[in-house]
C-alpha cells in the first residue's frame, strides 16, 4: 500500500513568488493535514480537510490556503511568499473513521526555500 | 490553549544505555498522546499512542504511560541501539479538534544520538 506522497520534494522560489505543493493522501484515507516545520517554531498545524471541506484551521495567516480533491488528493498554496515561509511542509492523512485516536500518517514532505 | 513541553536536546547516550525523555501537556480537553520519531530525511512515523489515563503504549521496546495526575508521558526505552537516533515528537490531539491527523499539537522535538 502507497504511503503519503508529497511533491515536490525540494523547491526554490523568490520572495514575493507564489507556491503550490500537492499531497497525496493513502488510499482510502479521506483526511489530510498540513503542518508547517521550522527550526524556530517546530512543527505547527496549518488546516485539515475532510471530504473536500476545510473542518480545522491553524493560526497561520490567509496566505497560507489549501483545498481538496475529489479523490482526497490535497494541494496547499502559499502566496506573497516570505522569507520566514522556508520550512518543511508535511501532509498527514488519516483513515476513515477519523478521531482523536487514529493514527496520522506522514509524508516525506516538502522543502521550501525562499530566497 | 493545548500545548506540549519536552526536552530538545541534543541527549547523547551509548549504546544499550537507558533513555528517558521527558513530555509535559497542558490540555483544556481529554487528549490523546502519541509519541512520533522523525529519521534524517524522512517525515514523521507513529512511534505509539495511548488514549486515556493510565494507559501504556509500546513499540519498538520503547514505552510511555499517560499520567494525567502529573500531566506526563514520558518515553522510556531500556537499551537504546544506534539505529534509534531520531528526532522524537511528542503530541497530544483533544476531543475539540476532532483528533487524528487534524490539529496535532506537538512537543520542539529531542534529538536523539546514539554512539556505538
Amino acid at each position: 500500500k502507497a504511503g503519503v506522497t508529497q511533491t515536490p520534494r525540494y523547491l526554490i522560489k523568490t520572495r514575493g513568488q507564489q507556491v503550490t505543493l500537492s499531497c497525496s493522501p493513502i488510499s482510502g484515507h479521506r483526511s489530510v493535514s498540513w503542518y508547517q516545520q521550522t527550526p524556530g517554531q517546530g512543527l505547527q498545524f496549518l488546516f485539515e480537510y475532510f471530504s473536500e471541506t476545510q473542518r480545522n484551521k491553524g493560526n497561520f495567516p490567509g496566505r497560507f490556503s489549501g483545498r481538496q480533491f475529489s479523490n482526497s488528493r490535497s494541494e496547499m498554496n502559499v502566496s506573497t511568499l516570505e522569507l520566514g515561509d522556508s520550512a518543511l511542509y508535511l501532509c498527514a492523512s488519516s483513515p476513515p473513521a477519523a478521531g482523536q485516536n487514529t493514527e496520522a500518517f506522514f509524508g516525506q514532505g516538502t522543502r521550501l526555500t525562499v530566497v | 490553549g493545548n500545548s506540549v513541553t519536552q526536552m530538545e536536546g541534543p541527549v547523547t547516550l551509548s549504546e544499550e544505555a537507558f533513555l528517558t525523555i521527558n513530555c509535559t501537556y497542558t490540555a483544556t480537553g481529554y487528549p490523546s498522546l502519541f509519541w512520533y520519531v522523525q529519521y534524517p530525511g524522512e517525515g514523521l512515523q507513529l512511534l505509539l499512542k495511548a488514549t486515556k489515563a493510565d494507559d501504556k503504549g509500546s513499540n519498538k521496546g520503547f514505552e510511555a504511560t499517560y499520567r494525567k495526575e502529573t500531566t506526563s508521558f514520558h518515553l522510556e526505552k531500556g537499551s537504546v541501539q544506534v539505529s534509534d537516533s531520531a528526532v522524537y515528537f511528542c503530541a497530544l490531539s483533544d476531543s475539540r479538534s476532532g483528533g487524528g491527523a487534524d490539529g496535532l499539537t506537538f512537543g520542539k522535538g529531542t534529538h536523539l544520538i546514539i554512539q556505538p
